[in-house]
């Protein structure tokens, strides 16, 4: 049972264009809502996170809108540049310290186009 | 870069082996939780370990186990293992309770054969 739906799968941007990646829960217990970005040979890194008690969160070029109505939030990358260009994982949690794991969406390539 | 530390970082098993991953967490950091990340999909949650012992499992056979040890590095075991668990081990520390302060390491790439 997938408790993240990501979506699109893959993503191709022009280099100055906006990028947004949706998620989807169904898990109403899930408090935590973290953004990784991962390059090839890398592990995963945070991007950005947003708890449910606020409906957007904006750190540099990178905003989450959030819809608890809807169970549904999204990252955008304003001025996508080349070097965005990785898989980008949305995930959730629930509370309990993370003992209950991060429950990760299954990804999105994008590309960046020059 | 965190200071999550992973070794080795590629190993070939094959079919029936056992295996043994190893995992140093960041400095403060007290919690270990282990990911696999099979090719092409999202890391999925194997277990988390906190003062020496399991305090959280995901959807894993009892063949994965681990161990955590007084510096907080941390070790995944796999015994008899099977083509499907060919993946990417990620180990990620954390703080107790602060789920927040969760980084990754780069991972170790397993190959069974």
């Amino acid at each position: 049972q997938q408790q993240v739906k990501q979506s699109p799968q893959s993503l191709i941007v022009q280099k100055g264009g906006i990028s947004i990646i949706n998620c989807a829960y169904e898990n109403t217990a899930f408090d935590y809502f973290p953004w990784y970005q991962q390059f090839p040979g890398k592990g995963p890194a945070l991007l950005i996170a947003i708890r449910p008690d606020v409906s957007e969160k904006k750190e540099g070029r990178f905003t989450i809108s959030f819809n608890k109505s809807a169970k549904q939030f999204s990252l955008h990358i304003m001025d996508s540049q080349p070097g965005d260009s990785a898989t980008y994982f949305c995930a959730a949690v629930g509370s309990g310290g993370g003992a209950d794991g991060l429950t990760f969406g299954k990804g999105t390539h994008l590309i960046i186009q020059p | 870069e965190t200071g999550v530390t992973q070794s080795p970082t590629h190993l070939i098993k094959t079919r029936g082996q056992q295996v043994t991953l190893r995992c140093s967490s960041q400095s403060g950091h007290n919690t270990v939780s282990w990911y696999q990340q099979a090719l092409g999909q999202g890391p999925q949650f194997i277990f988390q370990y906190y003062r020496e012992e399991e305090n959280g499992r995901g959807n894993f056979p009892p063949r994965f186990s681990g161990l955590q040890f007084p510096n907080y590095s941390s070790e995944l075991n796999v015994n008899a293992l099977e083509l499907d668990d060919s993946a990417l081990y990620l180990c990620a520390s954390s703080a107790q309770g602060a789920v927040e302060t969760q980084y990754f390491g780069p991972g170790t790439r397993l190959l069974v054969l």
